[in-house]
């Protein structure tokens, strides 16, 4: 079936740390990869997508390539702020459904 | 402004009380979904709609229902609430294959 398995949170950082949250999935065929970011109170944005093996999405200094060898998706960013503190949520959109990971908690500290 | 409005923002029923979670959108989107999202589960899916008079199930639909008479509205029925239904719920809905935007939840607590 479909799943996507993210890394555990809590993940707590201070600012201007290096971020990697992985993320793997199992679907068939070649589904959409997304990262969605959940601040506090608020509902989901979508942060960056790919579409296609190799595809990279980016977007606010974050990156994630779309790997098909390895069914992954990790999400990076060099330089992470105190703003970036949120959920963020791993997601494959297959058939007539996104499929979400169980999201990571990410603090980011001054 | 444009999006997906989700009423009420916060509820607490109690157990076996019944309720109506309003969704609308303004963007003529086709697709609409509800999901809910518990710690730990990420976001599963209730139900889903491809158009108006059209619903189906998703992961876990039991004790919910839904309906879709028009294309701007998705309302998510509980029948009968359980304390295993507290929970945040979002409604979403989609332009394409993949244009999801979200609304911004409404927090359920059963006592």
């Amino acid at each position: 079936g479909n799943s996507v398995t993210q890394m555990e949170g809590p993940v707590t950082l201070s600012e201007e740390a290096f971020l990697t949250i992985n993320c793997t999935y199992t679907a068939t065929g070649y589904p959409s990869l997304f990262w969605y970011v959940q601040y506090p109170g608020e509902g989901l944005q979508l942060l960056l997508k790919a579409t296609k093996a190799d595809d990279k999405g980016s977007n606010k200094g974050f990156e994630a390539t779309y790997r098909k060898e390895t069914t992954s998706f990790h999400l990076e960013k060099g330089s992470v702020q105190v703003s970036d503190s949120a959920v963020y949520f791993c997601a494959h959109h297959n058939d007539y459904k996104l499929s979400f990971g169980a999201g990571t908690t990410v603090t980011v500290r001054a | 402004n444009a999006g997906v409005t989700q009423t009420p923002k916060f509820q607490v029923l109690k157990t076996g009380q019944s309720m109506t979670l309003q969704c609308a959108q303004d963007m003529n989107h086709e697709y609409m979904s509800w999901y809910r999202q518990d710690p730990g589960m990420g976001l599963r899916l209730i139900h889903y709609s491809v158009g108006a008079g059209i619903t189906d199930q998703g992961e876990v639909p039991n004790g919910y229902n839904v309906s879709r008479s028009t294309t701007e509205d998705f309302p998510l029925r509980l029948l009968s609430a359980a304390p295993s239904q507290t929970s945040v719920y979002f409604c979403a809905s989609r332009a394409g294959s993949y244009g999801y935007t979200f609304g911004s939840g409404t927090r359920l607590t059963v006592v």
